[in-house]
């Protein structure tokens, strides 16, 4: 089964400065993805970024970045210039096609709560 | 596109009483998704469904909740009877296809928050 792990609940950063929120994984499939997802307190789900496991070269979109590490299976969120609008829980998930069933698992990671203090 | 739509956005109901979530996937996605959302449990899938077929429900919790999707446009979680510990966050997602190539992402509705006195 995999696993998600985000190792810290609650993280703050001052506002324009850069944060790094951290989520490990535990897996034996060889493709998958993996996403991030920001939960502002209107509670709408949203995906900030995905990578592909196939690829090399990590995600960017914008302030958001992703230091994508498959051999230590590490996949974390780098926000620059952090916003206030920034504030919410982020939530990293992977997801694996399951070979030959046509079904897939996809798993989230209990979340971290950013704050972005002004 | 409206994207995902979710209703009610709110239920206040009585242990006992039967609950029915609604959904609608945005037009043309061919995968939906059910979570529920709890501060203890976190984001659970409890069931989703490709071209209105259950794929997976190995995460609905018990026979008191059961889910349908009749057309490509409509699904519905139901729950009864309805329980205290069944008061948390639901929310549809769906997502166009998935794939080796595929996009993947899934998008979500507002999600509704019920509660089971």
């Amino acid at each position: 089964a995999q696993t998600v792990t985000q190792s810290q609940p609650e993280m703050s950063v001052q506002e324009a400065e850069t944060v790094t929120l951290s989520c490990t994984y535990d897996t034996s499939e060889s493709n998958y993805y993996l996403f991030w997802y920001k939960q502002p307190p209107s509670r709408q789900m949203i995906l900030v970024i995905r990578q592909e496991a196939y690829k090399q070269q990590n995600a960017t979109e914008n302030r958001f970045s992703v230091n994508f590490q498959k051999a230590a299976k590490s996949f974390s969120l780098k926000i620059s210039d952090s916003q206030l609008g920034d504030t919410a829980m982020y939530f990293c998930a992977f997801m694996t096609l399951v070979s030959g069933a046509g079904s897939y698992q996809l798993t989230f990671g209990k979340g971290t709560k950013l704050s972005v203090i002004p | 596109d409206a994207g995902v739509i979710q209703s009610p956005r709110h239920e206040v109901t009585e242990m006992g009483q039967e609950v029915t979530l609604r959904c609608k996937p945005i037009s043309g996605h061919d995968y939906l998704f059910w979570y529920r959302q709890t501060m203890m449990r976190g984001l659970e899938l409890l069931i989703y469904f490709n071209n209105n077929v259950p794929i997976d429900d190995s995460g609905m919790p018990e026979d008191r909740f059961s889910a349908k999707m009749p057309n490509a446009s409509f699904s519905t979680l139901k729950i009864q009877p309805s329980e205290p510990r069944d008061s948390a966050v639901y929310f549809c997602a769906s997502s166009e296809r998935l794939g080796d190539r595929g996009q993947n992402e899934q998008f979500f509705g507002p999600g509704t928050r019920l509660t089971v006195l």
